[in-house]
Parts: C-alpha cells; sequence; structure tokens
C-alpha cells in the first residue's frame, strides 16, 4: 500500500497568513494527488485534484503543486472559512490512500 | 443538484451487519465510480471499497475483504455498502462519494452515516 505523509499535523496561523502544508507519498505517484478540506461534523470537499487543478467553485487562493513523491497545498491568504482539517488522498493505485490530515487552527 | 444521500445513522452490537444506502441524484447515476470510505473518531479517512455503477464491478479494501460487500441498484440510482461481522472498531462515520474522472478524485461526497457498535 502507498503510504501518505502529511505535515505538520496542525498549525496555528493568522487571518490573511500564507499556509503550506506538505504530503509526502511512500512512492511515485506521478500527479494522481487530491487535496480535500474537512470541517467538524461534515464530509469532505474537494479542493484540489491531479496535483495542482483547481476544482470547480474552490477559490483562487488555494494552490496546489507537485509531482512524483511530495505535493504541497498552499492556502495565499487564509480567511476566517479556512480554519479546517486538510487532507491529501493519492488515487494512483488500490488501496486508495489517504494522509493524516492537517489541522489548521486560529491563532 | 448533484447529491449523493446516505440513510440514517445506526446503532448495532457486536457481530451484528449493517447496510448503508447512497441515493444519487442529478447526475446519470452508471456514468460514474461510487466510492465507501469511513472515519473512526479522531482517525484519517480510510477506503473501503468501489463499485462501477455501470457495470457493477467492485474492489475492495483487503482489510475488509470478506466483510464488506458494494452492490447497487441501477433503477434506483442507489449504491449499498454492508459490512457483516460488526465489532466495536467498527464504530465511525460512513461516506460514499462519487469517483470523478479521469482519476477518480472524490469530487460529491454523501453527508455520512454515523455507525455504532455498542454491546
Amino acid at each position: 500500500d502507498i503510504k501518505m505523509t502529511q505535515s505538520p499535523s496542525s498549525l496555528s496561523a493568522s487571518v490573511g497568513d500564507r499556509v503550506t502544508i506538505t504530503c509526502r507519498a511512500s512512492q511515485s505517484i506521478n500527479n494522481y494527488l487530491n487535496w480535500y478540506q474537512q470541517k467538524p461534523g461534515k464530509a469532505p470537499k474537494l479542493l484540489i485534484y491531479a496535483a495542482s487543478t483547481l476544482q470547480s467553485g474552490v477559490p483562487s487562493r488555494f494552490s496546489g503543486s507537485g509531482s512524483g513523491t511530495d505535493f504541497t497545498l498552499t492556502i495565499s491568504s487564509l480567511l476566517p472559512e479556512d480554519f479546517a482539517t486538510y487532507s491529501c488522498q493519492q488515487s494512483y493505485s488500490f488501496p486508495v490512500t489517504f494522509g493524516g490530515g492537517t489541522k489548521v487552527e486560529i491563532k | 443538484q448533484v447529491q449523493l444521500v446516505q440513510s440514517g445513522a445506526e446503532v448495532k452490537k457486536p457481530g451484528a451487519s449493517v447496510k448503508v444506502s447512497c441515493k444519487a441524484s442529478g447526475y446519470t447515476f452508471t456514468n460514474y465510480a461510487i466510492y465507501w470510505v469511513r472515519q473512526a473518531p479522531g482517525q484519517r479517512l480510510e477506503w473501503m471499497g468501489w463499485i462501477n455503477a455501470g457495470n457493477g464491478d467492485t474492489k475492495y479494501s483487503q482489510k475488509f475483504q470478506g466483510r464488506v460487500t458494494i452492490t447497487r441498484d441501477t433503477s434506483a440510482s442507489t449504491a449499498y455498502m454492508e459490512l457483516s461481522g460488526l465489532r466495536s472498531e467498527d464504530t465511525a462515520v460512513y461516506y460514499c462519494a462519487r469517483g470523478f474522472p479521469p482519476d477518480d478524485a472524490f469530487d460529491i461526497w454523501g453527508q455520512g452515516t454515523m455507525v455504532t457498535v455498542s454491546s
């Protein structure tokens, strides 16, 4: 199974900050990497697919990059509604696997 | 609008089975795959299995092989996930999600179904 490792597991940031979250795959997954946002008690929401393609309706302050084994999710200027948990997921091969999540909290 | 609506919360005893439904609307059900993912309290998302809603092909996580069965009813645009031999560790929120081609990112999610296993 492909192991997905995210860092950090949590971070504190202020409104307006630039935030970067990293995700590393245990083997190359080309660009088969997706990012989700999840708020407490809610289902995940797709933000980025294929490593860098913004899902329809997602604000442009979210961006993704990377290929192979190393990927990043960047929020250019944090808004209050962005405080949530972010998870990466590889869709390169079965079993589909997810990272452990990064909780973005208010400083 | 495009949505997946899941059945309601369940409380089961150890050893029992649970069957969760996922009704699709707003799109052609047979054109997409449906995935099942669960999330235990405080844990990461965990993939359980997949069904091609068009031809009924399935694939399951080895972790759940033998205990999980995913089916679909195309006339009702509904997918089902049945998990047997429930144990306390199966207490989790269970989600269905639509696979968005070509990479099958999960673009639409159900609202989640809480399954509690307790004696």
